[in-house]
């Protein structure tokens, strides 16, 4: 059983491109956590969903930042216009349910030049 | 939610026993103490939760004493691949390391260094 896979391992953007993260879930894992680590800060959570729902985005930026869980295939945290101060470690996490365990993936390091 | 304060690094060599001590002055009567792992490049990683006295498992040991303001993160005979950062919650999460935990508090932890 594959553990919680990020994609690209690495992003590289220049400033005012747009950033997409992808992340696939434990097998059998419906719930997906999205977290940012900026350089020097704890990790913060930033988003919450299940399938086809967002649940918390209430970590989230209210501008530029969105998340969407499809039916099929990854979660995605797709970044708008980046600017430097996105550059970040961003992880993603998935459980079975809220009140079950919860697995991190590797996380995809982003950055903005 | 609890605000927790830890030493920035700490070294030690292969063998030794490390304690990794967190304050936590404001815990709430409800709060677990949750502690992580985290390796370079990587998510981090469960590794003990408490609410009081002592919990021990494969990993590591958590004591705690009556009054919760702190706790104290054992680790028996540390080896190279020991070598990481350590946090330490506070929240009051139903289940161990559970979804919901998401609004704890993360600070910048303690970053252990065990050297040959």
């Amino acid at each position: 059983n594959a553990g919680v896979m990020q994609n690209p391992r690495h992003l590289v953007r220049r400033r005012g491109q747009e950033a997409r993260l992808r992340c696939s879930p434990m097998k059998g894992h419906s719930h997906v956590y999205w977290y940012r680590q900026l350089p020097e800060e704890g990790l913060k959570f930033m988003v919450y969903l299940q399938k086809e729902n967002i649940i918390d985005e209430s970590g989230m930026p209210k501008e530029r930042f969105s998340a969407e869980f499809p039916k099929e295939g990854p979660s995605i945290l797709r970044i708008q216009q980046v600017v430097r101060g996105d550059s970040a470690a961003y992880f993603c996490a998935s459980s079975p349910g809220d009140n079950y365990e919860q697995y991190f993936g590797p996380g995809t390091r982003l950055t903005v030049t | 939610l609890a605000k927790t304060t830890q030493p920035i690094s700490m070294d030690s060599y292969e063998g030794q026993e490390v304690n990794i001590t967190c304050s936590h002055n404001n815990i709430a009567t409800n709060d677990y103490i949750t502690w992580y792992q985290q390796f370079p490049s990587q998510g981090p990683r469960f590794i003990i939760q408490g609410y009081k006295t002592k919990v021990t498992n494969e990993v590591a040991s958590l004591f705690i004493p009556a009054d919760r303001k702190s706790s104290t993160l054992s680790l028996p005979r540390v080896s190279l691949s020991d070598t990481a950062v350590y946090y330490c919650l506070v929240g009051d999460p139903p289940a161990p390391n559970a979804g919901n935990n998401r609004k704890l508090i993360w600070g910048l932890g303690t970053s252990l260094a065990v050297n040959p």
